[in-house]
C-alpha cells in the first residue's frame, strides 16, 4: 500500500536558520512526489513537483529511492515560511495520498 | 478562470440532518477529490474521480456519497451527519501530467 509519513508534526527553527522537513514514502513503483504549503486557515497550494527539480520560494527537495526519502529543505528560513507543510504521493490511479503535515514556525 | 470553487465556505448541522457540499471547476480537469481535514490527522481521502461517472472510494468514504454527472461538479453528500463528521472538507481537482492537484479554498463543517 502506498504511505506517506512526515514524522514531525511540529518544527520551530529560527529566522535565518536552515530547514529542514522530513517526508519517507512507502511505494512500490515509481512515484510521483509533491509537497504542499497551507498558510493559515487557507487553501492548500502545490509548493514543488519532485519531476520538475525546481526551487519555489527558496525550498528545494530531493528524491532519494535508495531511502525513499523526499526531504523539503531551505538554507535560511524566513518568518513567511510559517505554515503547514504536506508531503503527497501521487498514484497511478490517480490517487494523491498525503502526510500527516508538519506545521514549521519560524521564531523572529 | 476560477479554478475550483467550494460552497458553502461555512455550515452548522444538526446531527442527522443531511446535506451536499459543492465543488465545481473550470479548467476541464479529469480528475477531482475529496478530503477531510482533521488536526494531527492530515488530510484524508473521502472519494474520488477519474472522469464524468467514474466514482470511487478513498480511505474514509462512510457516511458520503458522490456522484460525477459533468466533468465540472463533484458534489459530496453527507447522508446523516454525526458530529465525528466535524471536519473541513477539501475538494480538489487535476489532470494526466506531473502536474499536483488544485484545490478549492474548503468547507468548514460543524456538527452539533
Amino acid at each position: 500500500a502506498q504511505r506517506v509519513t512526515q514524522p514531525e508534526k511540529l518544527l520551530s527553527v529560527f529566522k535565518g536558520a536552515p530547514v529542514e522537513l522530513k517526508c519517507n514514502y512507502s511505494y512500490s513503483g515509481s512515484p510521483e512526489l509533491f509537497w504542499y504549503v497551507q498558510y493559515s486557515r487557507q487553501r492548500l497550494q502545490l509548493l514543488l513537483r519532485h519531476i520538475s527539480r525546481e526551487s519555489i520560494k527558496g525550498f528545494t527537495a530531493d528524491l532519494n529511492k535508495g531511502e525513499t526519502s523526499f526531504h523539503l529543505k531551505k538554507p535560511f528560513a524566513q518568518e513567511e515560511d510559517s505554515a503547514m507543510y504536506y508531503c503527497a504521493l501521487r498514484t497511478p490511479a490517480q490517487k494523491l495520498v498525503f502526510g500527516q503535515g508538519t506545521r514549521l514556525t519560524i521564531n523572529p | 478562470n476560477a479554478g475550483v470553487t467550494q460552497t458553502p465556505k461555512f455550515q452548522v448541522l444538526k446531527t442527522g440532518q443531511s446535506m451536499t457540499l459543492q465543488c465545481a471547476q473550470d479548467m476541464n480537469h479529469e480528475y477531482m477529490s475529496w478530503y477531510r481535514q482533521d488536526p494531527g490527522m492530515g488530510l484524508r481521502l473521502i472519494h474520488y474521480s477519474v472522469g464524468a461517472g467514474i466514482t470511487d472510494q478513498g480511505e474514509v468514504p462512510n457516511g458520503y456519497n458522490v456522484s460525477r454527472s459533468t466533468t465540472e461538479d463533484f458534489p459530496l453528500r453527507l447522508l446523516s451527519a454525526a458530529p465525528s463528521q466535524t471536519s473541513v472538507y477539501f475538494c480538489a481537482s487535476g489532470q494526466q501530467g506531473s502536474y499536483g492537484y488544485t484545490f478549492g479554498s474548503g468547507t468548514r463543517l460543524t456538527v452539533v
